[in-house]
C-alpha cells in the first residue's frame, strides 16, 4: 500500500548501543524529515533531507546521524543511545515547501 | 529561530460544546500556519491550514483564524464529538522557495477530551 511507513515501532535498547530507525515512503516525496515528541516539547525537528545525498541539521540534531542514498529511504541511527534519547520518533515526508507533511506511524524508542 | 506557544496544554469539554485553541509565532516572515490532529497511538494528520493572506478560513465544524497583527492564530471546534478527542498541534513556517525544505515549527500540543 501507498504510504509512509517506521520500523520498528517500539524498540528498547540500552545506553551506548547503536540503534537505526527506518523510515520508507511510496510516494516519491522529494522532503523527508525526522522529529523527535517528548511530553511539554511538542514535534522537534531533528534532521531533513530535501533529495536523495541531501540532508541538514534540524533544531535537535546531537547524537542522530542520518543519510539518503535512495528517494524513498531516511534512516536515523542514534550512534550511542542515551536515556535522554528516550521518545517517540515520528518521520514525516512531502512534495516540496509548498504542500503538507504526512507523517509515519512513529516509533516508540526506550533507552535504558 | 520561530518560536510558536500553544494554549492551553489541556482542555476538556463537554459533548457538543465548542473548543478554541490558541498559538502565537514570534517570526514575523511566517505564512503558513497548518494545524495537526494526532489520535492515540498515530502520526499527526493535516485537518486544516491558513495563509498570511487570509484571515480566517471553515471546513466543517472547523475553523482557523489569524491575526497578523498581533502574531496569533486559533483552532476553533463548534459541536464537539467525542471522536474529537485528540492531541492538537500548531504550527508555523515560510512556505516557499527552494531549499531547507518546509521546515515547521510546531507548538507543544493541547489535549482536547471531549466529555460525553
Amino acid at each position: 500500500d501507498a504510504g509512509i511507513t517506521q520500523s520498528p515501532r517500539y524498540k528498547i535498547t540500552e545506553t551506548g548501543r547503536q540503534v537505526t530507525l527506518m523510515c520508507h515512503q511510496t510516494w516519491s516525496h522529494s522532503y523527508m524529515f525526522w522529529y523527535r515528541q517528548d511530553l511539554g516539547h511538542g514535534l522537534r525537528l531533528i534532521y531533513y533531507s530535501a533529495a536523495a545525498d541531501i540532508t541538514d541539521k534540524g533544531e535537535v540534531p546531537d547524537g542522530y546521524v542520518v543519510s539518503r542514498s535512495k528517494t524513498e529511504n531516511f534512516p536515523l541511527t542514534l550512534e550511542s543511545a542515551t536515556r535522554s534519547q528516550t521518545s517517540v520518533y515520528f518521520c514525516a515526508s512531502s512534495w516540496d515547501p509548498r504542500y503538507e507533511q504526512y507523517f509515519g506511524p512513529g516509533t516508540r524508542l526506550t533507552v535504558t | 529561530g520561530e518560536n510558536v506557544e500553544q494554549h492551553p496544554s489541556t482542555l476538556s469539554v463537554q459533548e457538543g460544546d465548542s473548543a478554541v485553541i490558541k498559538c502565537t509565532y514570534s517570526d514575523s516572515a511566517s505564512n503558513y500556519f497548518p494545524w495537526y490532529k494526532q489520535e492515540l497511538g498515530k502520526g499527526p494528520q493535516l485537518i486544516i491550514d491558513i495563509r498570511s493572506n487570509v484571515g480566517e478560513k471553515k471546513d466543517q465544524r472547523i475553523a482557523v483564524t489569524l491575526n497578523k497583527t498581533a502574531k496569533h492564530f486559533s483552532l476553533h471546534i463548534t459541536e464537539t464529538q467525542p471522536e474529537d478527542s485528540a492531541v492538537y498541534f500548531c504550527a508555523a513556517s515560510k512556505r516557499g522557495g527552494t531549499g531547507g525544505g518546509n521546515k515547521l515549527t510546531f507548538g507543544t500540543g493541547t489535549q482536547l477530551k471531549v466529555e460525553l
